[in-house]
């Protein structure tokens, strides 16, 4: 029973097109996150969210929108792709004062 | 900014020897340190949770700890093995920050039957 998933695994999709990775967590955490790993396999935060607060890493262009249907799922939607934007994006939730991260498998955008 | 580096970026040890990977930090208000580690296309796994009031924690062959003063946290593992080979990475988050983690930028280990 997987703790934190992310589907699809793998997307491959031309410039210019609208895509969506979803993602759900089942472990009663209240914050979610976005993400992005290079090709350099560097992590960076894209977005932080729980039912009260939206926090946006000021590099994120507004291309990239969260939408939260509720507490458990954290859907990553993105604009007019380019190609800078193929990486692995990982979705992660917390719970509370300990922070404890636990994050979903990856899903590899390519852009071509 | 806050800056977290992990160095070497690579290491590279025979199986069976003890080993001690590094992870600095420039602002000493730390609020969580957390330890993962990555296999080749998978997601991270996490190790060990330090919390700010902590100075250390063990589970089974891994040590990690904290010393927030020289800005450094160190993980120790005790006789490595083949299935120790993977990226480990640290990742920190501040009083300022919340609960949002900044991670290093890793280190590559190679453990050699």
């Amino acid at each position: 029973d997987t703790a934190v998933s992310q589907t699809p695994k793998y997307l491959v999709t031309q410039m210019g097109n609208d895509k969506s990775i979803k993602c759900e967590q089942n472990l009663g955490h209240d914050t979610m996150y976005w993400y992005k790993q290079d090709s350099k396999k560097f992590l960076k935060i894209m977005f932080s969210y729980n039912n009260k607060e939206l926090i946006i890493n000021e590099t994120v262009p507004n291309r990239f929108s969260p939408k939260s249907p509720d507490k458990a799922h954290l859907n990553l939607h993105i604009n007019s792709l380019e190609l800078g934007d193929s990486a692995v994006y990982f979705c992660a939730s917390s719970y509370g004062s300990t922070g404890e991260l636990f994050f979903g498998e990856g899903s590899r955008l390519t852009v071509l | 900014k806050q800056e977290v580096t992990q160095i070497p970026a690579a290491l590279s040890v025979p199986e069976g020897e003890n080993l001690v990977l590094n992870c600095s930090f420039t602002d000493s208000a730390i609020y969580n340190l957390q330890w993962f580690r990555q296999d080749p296309g998978k997601g991270l796994t996490s190790l060990l949770l330090i919390q700010s009031s902590q100075r250390e924690q063990t589970s089974g062959r891994l040590n990690a700890s904290l010393d927030k003063s020289s800005g450094r946290s160190t993980l120790y593992i005790a006789a490595s093995q083949p299935g120790d080979s993977a990226t480990y990475l640290c990742a920190l988050s501040w009083w300022n920050t919340g609960n949002q983690f900044y991670f290093g930028t890793g280190t590559s280990l190679t453990v050699i039957p």
